[in-house]
């Protein structure tokens, strides 16, 4: 049974560019939630995807946009990237959003992504 | 302003030894309380949750004490080894809402 996959591991890009990460959730689970982690920081949480909309969103500007597919996989777009957008990228998955069941997250490896 | 605050930033202890990490929060409504485990080039991983409900809850060498009034938890891994060295994260939530986390403990423990 996999677990949470994420791609790509790493990323370079130069400020201004567009970035898009991708998230297939653990076998079963409905609910995509997605987080950025500063080095040496906490994961802050960005939004939450549930039926192929955003249920919940966090502290974080529009550049940042996310879809999921029937599928239940995922994916992150952020625009106009800046210096400070430097981070690793984490895909949770989780079960019955709605239903109390998306506090069990499970994390994948995450993206690290470098903007130069 | 940050809803969860946790301590110390780092924490060195030898084999054998109990490791204790502290956490308090500030919204009364959160009624989840779980700690994630990371290690370097992974994601975090769920160790241990409680609700409020309870005072202490135990997993192994790992337990988890709730204090409600003082809106204070903590976490005691007891017989601490080489292979808990990691980042422990302290996190809360509402019903249904976005887990929120502290900033981090690194934990190492000394051989």
């Amino acid at each position: 049974d996999a677990g949470v996959t994420q791609s790509p591991t790493h990323l370079i890009k130069t400020r201004g560019q567009q970035v898009t990460l991708r998230c297939s959730p653990k076998s079963g689970h409905d609910t995509v939630s997605w987080y950025q982690q500063a080095l040496g920081q906490g994961p802050q949480f960005i939004f939450q995807y549930y039926e192929e909309e955003e249920r919940q969103r966090g502290n974080f500007p529009d550049r940042f946009s996310g879809h999921q597919f029937p599928n239940y996989s995922s994916e992150l777009n952020v625009n106009a990237l800046l210096l400070g957008d430097s981070a690793l990228y984490l895909c949770a998955s989780s079960l019955e959003a709605g239903q109390g069941g998306s506090e069990k997250l499970f994390f994948g490896s995450g993206t690290q992504l470098s903007v130069l | 302003q940050q809803q969860v605050k946790q301590s110390p930033q780092s924490l060195i202890v030898q084999k054998g030894g109990i490791s204790i990490i502290n956490c308090a929060y500030e919204n009364t409504a959160f009624d989840y309380f779980p700690w994630y485990q990371q290690f370097p080039g992974k994601g975090p991983a769920l160790l241990i949750a409680i609700r409020p409900d309870v005072s202490e809850k135990k997993e192994g060498r790992f337990t988890i004490s709730f204090n409600k009034s003082a809106k204070q938890f903590s976490l005691h891994i007891m017989d601490s080894q080489p292979g808990d060295s990691a980042t422990y994260f302290c996190a809360a939530s509402r019903w249904d809402d976005k887990i929120i986390f502290g900033k981090g403990t690194r934990l190492h423990i000394l051989p």
